[in-house]
């Protein structure tokens, strides 16, 4: 069991900037989710995926930010023209969800993103 | 919208001790709720996760309860440990979609 993925571990890039994450969930979990989490506070919701869909989006998903997740395996998560409050924790979370109401998460070590 | 909150934020215990961390939330429409640990820097670790049919779940050390009607979980540590230092984070589940919504999380210390 390799667990979910991420890679980098840390990115620092400057303003104005592109960057690109790269999630790799569980072997045959069907849900991916993205979640930001900035420096004291709780992670926060972004998006997430079953299968190759992505069913939601939240509100803090500005134009800037975009994900995929191509054949329902890995997930990228992109940021064009990076702004210093882009600056967080990226963390991905992978689940099965099968004949159950609910699934439980399994996240990722996450990416440090710190935009000069 | 579901708002979570963790109290404290912070605690600091001598090691040996028994200790309790607060999670309120305000929509007791829940299907689970978990505790996370998380180490600086580092990503989540579930600890235990409570359905929204149960009442508490044990895992070692580690005792957290569910009360709904009050909007309302615990999480027990008994004996704390040094290695036990870390943030805890509540997160439940709500409504239709499968995103969790955490709490701000209590760090906490544990010290020799």
């Amino acid at each position: 069991d390799t667990g979910v993925s991420q890679d980098p571990r840390h990115k620092i890039t400057k303003r104005g900037q592109n960057v690109t994450f790269r999630c790799d969930p569980i072997s045959e979990h069907n849900r991916l989710y993205w979640y930001r989490q900035t420096l004291g506070q709780g992670p926060e919701f972004l998006t997430y995926f079953q299968n190759e869909a992505q069913l939601e989006k939240s509100r803090l998903l500005s134009d800037r930010f975009s994900a995929e997740r191509p054949k329902g395996s890995f997930s990228t998560l992109e940021i064009q023209r990076t702004e210093q409050g882009d600056s967080a924790m990226y963390l991905c979370a992978s689940s099965f969800l099968g004949r159950a109401l609910t699934d439980t998460q399994y996240f990722g070590p996450g990416t440090r993103l710190t935009v000069l | 919208k579901q708002e979570v909150t963790q109290i404290p934020a912070a605690l600091s215990v001598p090691e040996g001790e028994n200790l309790v961390l607060n999670c309120s939330f305000t929509d007791s429409a829940i299907y689970n709720l978990q505790w996370f640990r998380q180490d600086p820097g580092k990503g989540l670790t579930s600890l235990l996760l409570i359905q929204s049919s149960q009442r508490e779940q044990t895992s070692g050390r580690l005792n957290a309860s569910l009360d709904k009607s009050s909007g309302r979980s615990t999480l027990y540590i008994a004996a704390s440990q040094p290695g036990d230092s870390a943030t805890y984070l509540c997160a439940l589940l709500t409504g239709t979609a499968s995103k969790l919504t955490f709490g701000t999380g209590t760090r906490l210390q544990v010290t020799l």
